[in-house]
């Protein structure tokens, strides 16, 4: 059975400061990996994903992930955190065509 | 493309009612996922549409709650009897065949009184 384990619940840090969000997961085969970000009250949207290839995945708003079969682990950082990235991020992973298994989330908030 | 849209946004149903939510996915995606949130956790799998088939469920989806995609585009997601317990955020997404990027609606979120 697969399952997403992110040991942090909450983190804080301070605005311009570097940021890691960890991710372990348990999953048979080579996994499909994400990383969510969800507002208050809003869906979830994709910051990043790894199929295969280069471990180290790019996305959107200057966030990246590096892929680590050995630690089956796939963190998310961002060098400098904004204020506006204050929300709930949620790590992944899913079979091919079908569910994706989600962690129970990371908040983080932003201190000016 | 406007996205995957869920109506209504918001709920608030008194105990043993039914209710029924709609999910409109992105028109050329043939893939159908619903899934429930509730506070504090991720979302969890309910089931899965492959043009109008439905072919996952997960055990979380008692025999309260149905799901229907009947022409392969739009579906609904209905819970008859609801209960204090079914109080939750209910996502929809949407992908498309040979890619596995799920795109997510706003969600639909109910409160059982």
């Amino acid at each position: 059975a697969q399952s997403v384990t992110q040991p942090d619940i909450h983190i804080t840090v301070s605005e311009g400061a570097s940021l890691e969000l960890r991710c372990n997961y348990s999953y048979g085969a080579t996994p499909y990996l994400f990383w969510y970000v969800q507002s208050p009250g809003q869906g979830l949207q994709l910051l990043l994903k790894y199929f295969s290839g280069d471990t180290l995945v790019q996305g959107i708003k200057g966030f990246e992930a590096e892929f680590k079969r050995s630690q089956s682990s796939f963190n998310l950082r961002k060098p400098s955190v904004h204020w506006s990235d204050a929300a709930e991020y949620f790590c992944a992973v899913g079979p091919n065509a079908g569910k994706s298994t989600f962690g129970d989330g990371t908040t983080l908030t932003v201190k000016p | 493309d406007t996205g995957v849209s869920q109506n209504p946004r918001h709920k608030i149903t008194k105990r043993g009612q039914n209710v029924t939510f709609r999910c409109d996915p992105i028109s050329e995606h043939n893939r159908l996922y619903w899934y429930r949130q509730t506070l504090g956790q991720g979302p969890e799998f309910l089931t899965y549409f492959q043009n109008e088939a439905q072919l996952e469920k997960s055990r979380l989806l008692s025999d309260r709650f149905s799901a229907e995609r009947p022409k392969g585009s739009f579906s609904t997601l209905e819970i008859q009897r609801t209960e204090q317990g079914d109080s939750a955020m209910y996502l929809c997404a949407s992908s498309s065949t040979g890619n596995n990027e799920q795109f997510f609606g706003p969600g639909t979120r109910l409160t059982v009184l």
